[in-house]
């Protein structure tokens, strides 16, 4: 079946816009993670979502970040006013319940270049 | 907070050696243990998921280890081959989310 689709691939903000980042998980899939990939670097998580629950947002790096997966399906990452540092690849995650003891099944990331 | 640790950062051997790859962590309190590969500019395909009751999984010429009492892991790849070459992974559940290493990059030459 389809995995864990994510768009756009790439997107290049000028500093101070907002951008949407959309994730598709797999379908029926509980869980749904979002991480930040800076150069270099392995992944760092910044929120979860249980259906429509974000359950831990504690990774979210400012309150401009704010996730939201409204329907427990699809979920959006947004970010406002963007700023340099916000230039990383952010992944998504899904994973069949809750997350503890399941496989986490990644999308392709979406990289974001704030100019 | 969980840290973890991938040694050696980056590595390259020629085709058919087999290599081991490491990761060591400091909370031996968690849920399980996953080792992925990322390819460049791509996301992240998990290869082998340990269970904390486990100390073991094997996926064809892979086999990773996991010994929570030394805070340690371990990724076995037998008779490398080019296509092994990309990132690897390792990431730690303790709760609800995944703490990764920093990754090693290796490179298998022909």
């Amino acid at each position: 079946g389809a995995g864990v689709s994510q768009s756009p691939r790439y997107k290049v903000a000028k500093r101070g816009q907002d951008v949407a980042l959309r994730c598709d998980p797999i379908s029926g899939h509980v869980s749904l993670f979002w991480y930040q990939q800076a150069l270099g670097q392995g992944p760092e998580f910044l929120t979860y979502f249980q259906n429509e629950a974000q359950l831990d947002k504690s990774g979210l790096p400012s309150d401009r970040f704010f996730a939201e997966r409204p329907e427990g399906s699809v979920s959006t990452l947004k970010i406002q006013r963007t700023q340099q540092e916000d230039s990383a690849v952010y992944l998504c995650a899904s994973s069949w319940n809750r997350g503890r003891t399941d496989t986490q099944y990644f999308g392709p990331g979406t990289r974001l270049t704030v100019l | 907070k969980q840290e973890v640790t991938q040694i050696p950062a980056a590595l390259s051997v020629p085709e058919g050696e087999n290599l081991v790859l490491n990761c060591s962590f400091t909370d031996s309190a968690i849920y399980n243990l996953q080792w992925f590969r990322q390819d460049p500019g791509k996301g992240l395909t998990s290869l082998l998921l340990i269970q904390s009751s486990q100390r073991e999984q094997t996926s064809g010429r892979l086999n990773a280890s996991l010994d929570k009492s030394s805070g340690r892991s371990t990724l076995y790849i037998a008779a490398s081959q080019p296509g092994d070459s990309a990132t690897y992974l390792c990431a730690f559940n303790a709760g609800n989310m995944l703490t990764f290493g920093g990754g090693t990059r290796l490179m298998v030459k022909p």
